[in-house]
């Protein structure tokens, strides 16, 4: 157990919905990243969050946002869903702003299919 | 695009052997991550190790890095079927780029064999 949470496990939802996941990083850890990975594109990084602020975006779409809160915990926003977008989309945190320098604990993930 | 490239794809061994997987990586970078993946869990972290690292040990792990080549290993030594997981490589941009995101790279799918 990496102490980092996800909810939900599961997620199945149709076309041109919008869903939210949750994220709660470990205690302490002040910085989230939320990823997705699928079969073809892999391991994607989406956006990182440190203390409240986005730190870093990667290949994350418009349709896409996401925010972390006073109490750290972060939600990742997924709107228009299109097919495509399913996925598992894991959260990380870490206590460093700097993913490079430190190891990412990460989450039981969130697959979510889109119908 | 894929900073890390790991290979090989997929390796299957018996239990009790060595298995050696290899990460390249294209640009300069300031550290190199391994992780591990079971079957759509969540990844869990092996070893970190720094640009100015040649090698390091873990238990049954040893990393090695050569940034003149920019690759890496892994080793994992007398495998256990339990050692069967997805193995990522995770890099930095180094000084070009954005120190605050690691790329992964696709991985390498082991399966040990009892």
């Amino acid at each position: 157990d990496s102490g980092v949470t996800q909810t939900p496990k599961h997620l199945i939802t149709a076309t041109g919905q919008r869903v939210t996941l949750r994220c709660s990083p470990r205690s302490g850890d002040l910085s989230v990243y939320w990823y997705q990975q699928s079969l073809d594109q892999g391991l994607q990084f989406l956006i990182q969050y440190y203390n409240g602020e986005e730190r870093a975006k990667g290949n994350i779409l418009e349709r896409f946002s996401a925010q972390q809160f006073p109490d750290l915990h972060s939600e990742l926003n997924l709107s228009s869903l299109e097919l495509g977008d399913s996925a598992l989309y894991f959260c990380a945190s870490s206590f460093s702003g700097y993913s490079s320098y430190n190891e990412q604990f990460f989450g039981p993930g969130t697959r979510l299919t889109v119908l | 695009s894929q900073q890390g490239e790991e290979d090989p794809q997929a390796l299957s061994i018996q239990e009790g052997e060595n298995a050696t997987m290899n990460c390249s990586y294209k640009t300069s970078i300031n550290n190199l991550q391994w992780y591990r993946q079971n079957s759509g869990r969540g990844l869990v972290h092996l070893i970190l190790i720094r640009s100015n690292e040649r090698e390091k040990h873990s238990g049954r792990l040893r990393v090695t890095l050569d940034t003149s080549k920019k690759s890496s290993s892994l080793l994992i030594t007398a495998s256990r079927a339990a050692d069967t997981a997805s193995y990522f490589c995770a890099t930095d941009a180094g000084s070009g780029g954005s120190n605050y995101k690691l790329t992964f790279g696709k991985g390498t799918l082991l399966t040990v064999n009892p």
